[in-house]
């Protein structure tokens, strides 16, 4: 069935260091894809999101193309910083619904 | 503009009691969600409302658990009798649209049942 799978975390950083979270998905057709991200003590944000191949979805300095081949939805940062460290979550739509990945939790050291 | 609430925030109840969990969407938004977290799971979707009618409730794991969604505002989720099993964290999401649209979601509502 249709599916999200993303790096199991946690992963732990430097500040400063380069970000990559990857994300793969299961899906017949072309759905819109996401990342929310959960800060600590908060309910989950979107963070960006993508709704066509080749579409890059882009906010607070983070990335992500949406990669039809590959069937990717890779997350990036170029720099990281401590108030980065949350739980992200790779997700897809399918109809009236979001399917999530598990969530990888980062951990940015200062 | 005021984001999606829930309350209660917390709540820690015994195996075999009731529990009811609230949901103000985004104002203006016809469509709203349910979903829950359990403990190492994914996050997975219950159901949906468009306005005081379900859409699709596909997802709702048994009839222990009712939502509504009177006058197609707040929603509810009532649990009832509580298991173990239903421990985790349970977020509602609203929307203008619903199809593959973004979901705007709360801050959830984090259940223990002892």
């Amino acid at each position: 069935g249709d599916s999200v799978t993303q790096m199991e975390g946690p992963v732990t950083l430097s500040e400063e260091a380069f970000l990559t979270i990857n994300c793969t998905y299961t899906a017949t057709g072309y759905p819109s894809l996401f990342w929310y991200v959960q800060y600590p003590g908060e309910g989950l944000q979107l963070l960006l999101k993508a709704t066509k191949a080749d579409d890059k979805g882009s906010n607070k300095g983070f990335e992500a193309t949406y990669r039809k081949e590959t069937t990717s939805f890779h997350l990036e940062k170029g720099s990281v910083q401590v108030s980065d460290s949350a739980v992200y979550f790779c997700a897809r739509a399918r109809d009236d619904k979001i399917i999530f990945g598990k969530g990888t939790r980062l951990h940015i050291l200062p | 503009e005021a984001g999606v609430t829930q309350f209660p925030s917390h709540s820690v109840i015994e195996k075999g009691q009731t529990v009811t969990l609230r949901c103000d969407p985004i104002s203006g938004h016809d469509n709203l969600y349910w979903y829950r977290r359990v403990m190492g799971k994914e996050i997975k979707f219950l159901l949906h409302f468009v306005k005081e009618s379900k859409q699709d409730e596909s997802g709702m794991p048994n009839n222990r658990f009712l939502a509504e969604r009177t006058g197609g505002t707040y929603s509810t989720l009532k649990v009832q009798p509580a298991e173990l099993e239903d421990s985790g964290v349970y977020f509602c999401a609203s929307s203008p649209d619903w199809y593959q649209e973004t979901q705007y979601f709360g801050p959830g509502t984090r259940l223990l049942v002892l």
